[in-house]
C-alpha cells in the first residue's frame, strides 16, 4: 500500500520568504507527527496531531512554525520568514491507532540561502 | 523529563563481524524504546521495539537488542555484519508527558567494511 508522501523533495528559498510543506499520511493513520533533522542533531519532534484533538506543539521552535491538519488527513508545516538555520529535513510520520511503531515519508530537505 | 543518549556518533565494523550500536535511556516509568533505521536517501524505517516482556528483542534484518534495566540500556546488535547494513541509526523512546510523543537520540553511523 501506499506510504507517507512529503511534497517537494526539495526547496530552495531565500531569506525572510515563507515556505509551505505538506505531509500526506497513511490513510487511516490518526496520528502524524513532524520532525527536523538537522546534522549533527538528530531528530527534533516539532508537532505531533492525534485525531480532533488539540495538536501537542511543545517541539515547534519558535512562532514562525506553525501547522494545521485538515479533516484529519494532509498536514502543512508553515515556516514564515524563513532563517538560515531553519535549513534542514523535515520529516512527517504517521502512526495507527493503538500501535507504536511510526511510519515516515521521505522527508522534505530545505535549504535557505 | 525522557530522554536517550546515543554515546557514539559513527560505529565502524568489519564484514561478518558482530555489531553493537549503542543507546542509553531515562524514563520516569516504564520505557518503551525503539530502533529506527535510515539507509541513504531514504526515510526511516522501524527495525524493533521494547514494550514488555523478554530483554532480547528480535527485529528486522536480523537485528536484535537486549534491555537491561539495571543499566538503562538497549543496545542494537547483529551477529554478523553486512556492508548493506551501513546507514544510520536512532534509537528512541516513548515521552510519558501525557501524549503519545518519542524522543530520538542523536543517531550512530554504522559502517560496515568489506
Amino acid at each position: 500500500g501506499a506510504g507517507v508522501s512529503q511534497s517537494p523533495s526539495n526547496k530552495v528559498t531565500e531569506k525572510g520568504k515563507d515556505v509551505e510543506l505538506r505531509c500526506d499520511p497513511i490513510s487511516g493513520h490518526t496520528a502524524l507527527y513532524w520532525y527536523r533533522q538537522s546534522l549533527g542533531q538528530g531528530l527534533e519532534f516539532l508537532i505531533y496531531f492525534q485525531g480532533n484533538s488539540a495538536p501537542d506543539k511543545s517541539g515547534l521552535p519558535s512562532d514562525r512554525f506553525s501547522a494545521e491538519r485538515t479533516g484529519g488527513s494532509v498536514s502543512t508545516l508553515t515556516i514564515q520568514r524563513t532563517q538560515q538555520e531553519d535549513s534542514a529535513v523535515y520529516l512527517c510520520a504517521s502512526r495507527p491507532t493503538g500501535r507504536e511503531t511510526q511510519y515516515f515519508g521521505p522527508g522534505t530537505r530545505l535549504l535557505v540561502l | 523529563a525522557q530522554s536517550v543518549a546515543q554515546p557514539e556518533d559513527q560505529v565502524n565494523v568489519a564484514e561478518g563481524n558482530p555489531l553493537t550500536v549503542k543507546c542509553t535511556y531515562s524514563v520516569s516509568g516504564n520505557p518503551y524504546l525503539f530502533w529506527y533505521v535510515q539507509y541513504p536517501n531514504r526515510g526511516l524505517q522501524f527495525l524493533l521495539k521494547y514494550i514488555t516482556g523478554d530483554n532480547l528483542v528480535k527485529g528486522s534484518y536480523g537485528f536484535e537488542a537486549e534491555f537491561n534495566k539495571s543499566q538503562t540500556s538497549f543496545h542494537l546488535k547483529k551477529p554478523s555484519a553486512l556492508v548493506s547494513d551501513s546507514a544510520l541509526y536512532f534509537c528512541a523512546v516513548r515521552d510519558y508527558s501525557g501524549t503519545y510523543k518519542y524522543i530520538f537520540g542523536t543517531g550512530t553511523r554504522l559502517k560496515v567494511l568489506a
